[in-house]
């Protein structure tokens, strides 16, 4: 099973600050996808092949990384950022999902 | 439009069996993979499975044997069943459709509670 570990747990920011999140694989992965969850909602696609934004994301939000090593990062916090993150692999089963960023604002 | 809804009995004992239906509208379950993710407050959000557009399926191996997906096309619904349900698996559960790059809609989610 490839674990996932994301780093930081929880954070806030500040409106206008950069915010990175990285994720690192036990193994490596062909991408790295990123999910966005609010409270009492299911998740959201967010960025999938690593880089991509999925359909609706504003491109203040930006991804990167290969490997083992991924990060996720928005350019300018806002208010509506405010939410959890995780990161998700499905190179190989069992699929798995980071345990998730809980980004607040300042 | 797409959309995803998982219905199922809020409230089930230890040792017991889950059942959970995910009924979808404005896509054919024989075109796309759907998925099973759990989220509980043990073990976060967590894969359990799919069903291929063709009807077989793949499991977590966490699960073992307790965990079977399947399908009616005709209802446009996927079950998920669950047996020997202990406190852990207290959680909600949630189907999704494998896009063409990513789980690209998800249903509301179940809670279900495992408690005497």
């Amino acid at each position: 099973e490839i674990v996932l570990t994301q780093s930081p747990t929880t954070m806030a920011a500040s409106p206008g600050e950069k915010v990175t999140i990285t994720c690192r694989a036990s193994s490596s992965v062909s991408y790295m996808y990123w999910y966005q969850q609010k409270s009492g909602a299911s998740p959201k696609p967010w960025i999938y092949e690593t880089s991509k934004l999925a359909s609706g994301v504003p491109d203040r939000f930006s991804g990167s990384g290969s490997g083992t090593s991924y990060s996720f990062t928005i350019s300018s916090m806002e208010t509506e950022d405010a939410a959890t993150y995780y990161c998700h692999q499905w190179s190989s089963t069992p699929f798995t999902f980071g345990s998730g960023t809980k980004l607040e604002i300042k | 439009q797409v959309q995803l809804k998982e219905t199922g009995p809020g409230l089930v004992q230890p040792t017991q069996t889950l059942s959970i239906t995910c009924t979808v509208s404005g896509f054919s379950l024989t075109s796309y993979y759907m998925q099973w993710v759990r989220q509980t407050p043990g073990k976060g959000l967590e894969w359990m499975g799919f069903i291929r557009s063709g009807g077989s399926t793949e499991y977590n191996s966490e699960f073992k044997s307790r965990l079977s997906i399947s399908r009616d096309t005709s209802k446009n619904q996927v079950f998920l069943k669950m047996n020997s349900l202990k406190t852990e698996d207290t959680g909600v559960y949630y189907c999704a459709r494998e896009g063409r790059r990513y789980f690209d809609y998800w249903g509301q989610g179940v809670m279900v509670t495992v408690s005497s």
